[in-house]
């Protein structure tokens, strides 16, 4: 079993749509939670990250963390043709936190 | 602009041959992570360099190895190239070992194709 698991997609929606990603993580050690946006033949680039629990939100985006159930979330609000990309999650321990865990990303298209 | 470069961009080799990717990491940083990509899959991580010492491995083989520099500059080599071995190869730098995920920042990757 995957440490962190993330549903592929594909994903499309039309533009303006609320989008909704999703992980779950089996390793109770993860302090850091972060989102990576990923367009083609890219690096992935931080979007968003959250240490423990709790809500963050950044303009159109929200990523929210659910220690309990060992589930983080990211919400994209009035999404863009821009948008489109693959979204990776990932997760690092406290005392290894530039080592990351990552989902297996999830592709995105927003449809104008 | 992150300042983490890598070299080349692409290639192709063959397998049973021996690859050699080049990471530049960003000024400051001492501390380089590599990732292997395959396609349609997350990044998984290889290993790590802090201050020109292996800080950390992830279930690769011993073909698998690196080096860092004292400019700390990175490179990945690997041996006995296998066709599984073709993927996006990432580095990414930061200023420690312990950073958080924020001063870790990630280079356009190398594409490995073995054919």
């Amino acid at each position: 079993q995957k440490e962190v698991e993330q549903d592929p997609g594909p994903l499309s929606v039309p533009e303006g749509a609320i989008v909704s990603l999703n992980c779950t993580y089996s390793n109770s050690a993860f302090q850091y939670f972060m989102w990576y946006r990923q367009y083609s033949r890219k690096g992935p680039e931080l979007l968003m990250y959250t240490y423990s629990s709790g809500n963050k939100e950044d303009g159109r985006f929200t990523a929210q963390v659910d220690k309990s159930s060992k589930y983080i979330s990211l919400f994209i609000r009035d999404s863009q043709p821009s948008d489109s990309a693959t979204y990776l999650c990932a997760m690092s321990g406290e005392t290894s936190a530039s080592r990351l865990t990552f989902g297996e990303g999830t592709q995105l298209t927003v449809n104008p | 602009e992150t300042g983490v470069t890598q070299s080349p961009t692409h290639l192709i080799k063959t397998r049973g041959q021996q690859v050699t990717l080049r990471c530049s990491s960003q000024s400051g940083h001492n501390t380089v992570s590599w990732y292997q990509q395959a396609l349609g899959q997350g990044p998984q991580f290889i290993f790590q360099y802090y201050r020109e010492e292996e800080n950390g491995r992830g279930n690769f083989p011993p073909r698998f190895s690196g080096l860092q520099f004292p400019n700390y500059s990175s490179e990945l080599n690997v041996n006995a190239l296998e066709l599984d071995d073709s993927a996006l190869y990432l580095c990414a730098s930061s200023l420690g070992a312990g950073t958080g995920p924020l001063e870790q920042y990630f280079g356009p990757g190398t594409r490995l194709t073995v054919t």
